[in-house]
C-alpha cells in the first residue's frame, strides 16, 4: 500500500526553465513533508521540508508547496541547472514517525 | 564529522543463505532506520531503531530482522534470501526529532543469485 505516490517517473526541462515534480500522498495524518535528491551510487540527501501547517516554504531555487485538502505537494526548481540532474523523492510523516518515500521522480535537466 | 557509513559496499549471496548489513550512524544521533529501495519501487520502509529499542517495522516478513547496539550502530539480518531481496538497502540516522530528516548513507547493494 503506497501511501506516498510519484505518478511521473521521469521529467526533461531545458536549462533555466521551471521543473515542477509533483507528489500525492493518501493518510491525512502526515503532517510533516520532505524532498530529497538522490544522485546514482550515492544515499538520497535532504533537499527543503514542510510542515502541514504552512503552505509553502522557500530556500533559494527550490520552492516546496502543500494543497492539504488535495493531498498534494510539489516541488518547483528555478531555474533549473544540469546539476539538478537526479532521482527526487518526497516523503511524508505522522506524529514524528518513520517517513515513507514516494517512488521518485528522474529529472532530467538539458543543458 | 563523519555521515552514515554502511558495509558493506555490495554483498552476493545465495538463495537461501543470511545476509547482515551494517550501520554506523552519524555521531550523536540515536534514531536508526533501514530501508529497502528495490527496483522500480523507491524508498520501502524496513525498521525503525531508537535507543536500542525497534520503535517500528514495516510490511516486511519475520526473516527481517535487526538491532541496535550500545553504540547506536544497527545490523539488518535477512535469513532464507529470495532473489526479490535483491536490492539497494539504505540506512539512516537522526537525532531522534525528524523535523530535519534522516541523513543516509550509501547503501549496500544485496544481489542474491
Amino acid at each position: 500500500d503506497q501511501q506516498v505516490k510519484q505518478n511521473s517517473p521521469s521529467l526533461s526541462v531545458q536549462e533555466g526553465r521551471i521543473s515542477i515534480l509533483n507528489c500525492d500522498y493518501t493518510n491525512s495524518m502526515f503532517d510533516y513533508f520532505l524532498w530529497y535528491k538522490k544522485y546514482p551510487a550515492e544515499g538520497p540527501t535532504f533537499l527543503i521540508s514542510i510542515s502541514s501547517i504552512k503552505d509553502k516554504n522557500e530556500d533559494g531555487r527550490f520552492t516546496v508547496f502543500l494543497n492539504k485538502s488535495a493531498k498534494h505537494l510539489s516541488l518547483h526548481i528555478v531555474p533549473s541547472q544540469p546539476g539538478d540532474s537526479a532521482v527526487y523523492f518526497c516523503a511524508a510523516s505522522a506524529e514524528g514517525n518513520q517517513f515513507y518515500f514516494g517512488t521518485g521522480t528522474s529529472l532530467t535537466v538539458i543543458p | 564529522e563523519a555521515g552514515v557509513t554502511q558495509s558493506p559496499t555490495h554483498l552476493i549471496k545465495t538463495r537461501g543463505q543470511q545476509a547482515t548489513l551494517r550501520c554506523s550512524p552519524i555521531s550523536g544521533h540515536t534514531s536508526v532506520y533501514w530501508y529497502q529501495q528495490a527496483l522500480g519501487l523507491g524508498l520501502q520502509f524496513l525498521l525503525w531503531y531508537d535507543e536500542g529499542e525497534e520503535r517500528n517495522r514495516g510490511n516486511f516478513p519475520p526473516r527481517f530482522s535487526g538491532r541496535q547496539f550500545p553504540n547506536y550502530s544497527s545490523e539488518l539480518n535477512v535469513n532464507a534470501l529470495e532473489l526479490e531481496d535483491s536490492a539497494l538497502y539504505l540506512c539512516a540516522s537522526s537525532l531522534g526529532g525528524l523535523r530535519y530528516g534522516y541523513t543516509f548513507g550509501s547503501g549496500t547493494r544485496l544481489t542474491v543469485v
